[in-house]
């Protein structure tokens, strides 16, 4: 069974603190995807990594994918209330088929 | 992208009914999945939902208890029959569209939160 194992689990931090989310498996992706998730909605995609070894960067949030493509990491930068929220990054092991990490609850307290 | 819609937003249903969830595309998309989510947690996909033909469902999941329609490429349902209150949970609709020469992409709709009574 494929696993995509994220840590933190839970993680509260203080206003303007930055944070490192990891996503990591032992299977190659092909491509992964990184999601937020608020309550009472659906995930919202945030970037897709496709290459090993690439870096994407949204505003404060950086996202990086292994060079092996088995593992990828989300850095946040100056966090704020409005990154609160659920993430969650999801492998792509076929042409249409994903698995979701175990996901990461953030809570930025003001 | 895709915006997807989902009816009903939210339902409290008794043991032993069934709920059809809705799920409405605003374009033609080839792959449609349905998943499940217990409140903070990941997502679990139940079925891919296939035009033209039966689902195709994940390990630990039947039709029986989850049949799918998708008459066209915009719409989809998911029943969940014969509930129990194990099957409250957020069900999901998502769809995958090509984003690059090799990848795709998914979104997702809002979600129906399912509590069974």
């Amino acid at each position: 069974t494929q696993l995509l194992e994220q840590s933190p689990q839970f993680l509260s931090i203080q206003e303007g603190e930055n944070l490192t989310v990891y996503c990591n498996s032992s299977s190659v992706f092909s491509s992964l995807q990184w999601y937020r998730q608020e309550p009472g909605e659906g995930p919202v995609l945030l970037v897709t990594v496709v290459t090993g070894g690439e870096v994407k960067k949204l505003k404060r949030l950086t996202f990086q994918f292994g060079d092996a493509r088995k593992d990828s990491s989300l850095h946040i930068t100056a966090a704020q209330p409005g990154d609160t929220g659920l993430y969650l990054c999801a492998g792509a092991t076929g042409t249409y088929k994903y698995i979701f990490g175990t996901g990461t609850r953030l809570k930025v307290l003001a | 992208s895709a915006v997807i819609s989902q009816k009903p937003s939210r339902d409290i249903c008794q043991r032993g009914t069934s709920l059809t969830i809705q799920c409405q595309v605003d374009s033609q998309v080839t792959m449609m999945f349905w998943y499940r989510q217990q409140p903070g947690q990941s997502l679990t996909l139940i079925a891919t939902a296939n035009q033209g033909s039966e689902a195709t469902y994940e390990s630990g999941f039947v039709i029986d208890k989850f049949p799918i329609s998708r008459p066209n490429l915009t719409f989809s349902t998911l029943t969940v029959s014969n509930m129990s209150p194990e099957d409250s949970s957020i069900y999901l609709c998502s769809v995958a569209v090509i984003a690059g020469e090799i990848y795709n992409e998914q979104f997702f709709g809002p979600g129906t939160r399912l509590t069974v009574l």
